[in-house]
């Protein structure tokens, strides 16, 4: 299995620009998420999905989409990128909720400027 | 408010030293707690949970924790850091919720001293 996949492992934005960051898994996990990661803050939530056609806000959502037509993908969606956007963002994904592990793909990294 | 606290931002120890990275929760209800590392440039790897029975557990790579609700405290520890040790470890708390969402602590640098 490759687990939790994420593309690309690097890009640069222009201010207003638009993207989507791609995340895959091969768990047939139900359970999906998007964090961000700022130096010295650890992770915020954005959004995360109990399952197919289900998405939920979390923490830090104002700028973003995601939608998550099947159980493998949950992509990430930049409208209009701003500075502040400028981050590492991290998908991971879960077999239920709760106790279970999150398993975490390698990351995006995104510079918009 | 919920929320996790991890004191120390940065720590270094001599390698075959001994190890305990802090972890300080606030949680309504009962807690599932979790410690996370992240070697650089790759994405989180879980070294332990904690959501019932024995307060004390062990993870991978040598490393246990101790739960303590008197004090919401969920600490690290490694009796002898290796060399590989090194990385930023991050404390996380989740609930029964049938959500899953984790909040994570801003992380701690560990570095290690040969």
């Amino acid at each position: 299995n490759a687990g939790v996949t994420q593309t690309p492992k690097f890009r640069i934005l222009k201010i207003g620009q638009s993207m989507t960051l791609q995340c895959t898994q091969d768990m047939n996990h139900n359970y999906m998420y998007w964090y961000r990661q700022d130096p010295g803050m650890g992770l915020k939530l954005i959004y995360y999905s109990v399952g197919a056609g289900i998405t939920d806000k979390g923490e830090v959502p104002n700028g973003y989409n995601v939608s998550r037509s099947t159980t493998e993908d949950f992509p990430l969606r930049l409208e209009l990128a701003a500075p502040s956007q400028t981050s590492v963002y991290f998908c991971a994904s879960s077999s239920t909720s709760g106790k279970e592990t999150q398993y975490f793909g390698p990351g995006t990294r995104l510079l918009v400027l | 408010a919920q929320s996790v606290t991890q004191p120390d931002i940065h720590i270094t120890v001599s390698e075959g030293a001994s190890l305990e990275l802090r972890c300080n929760y606030s949680y309504g209800a009962t807690p599932y707690l979790f410690w996370y590392v992240q070697s650089p440039g790759q994405g989180l790897q879980l070294l332990l949970k904690y959501f019932s029975g024995d307060t004390l557990v062990q993870g991978i790579k040598g490393f246990e924790a101790e739960f303590k609700r008197s004090q919401s405290s969920f600490n690290l520890r490694k009796p002898s850091v290796h060399w590989s040790d090194a990385a930023e470890y991050f404390c996380a708390v989740g609930g029964s919720s049938n959500t899953g969402k984790l909040i994570f602590g801003q992380g701690t640098t560990l570095q290690v001293k040969p």
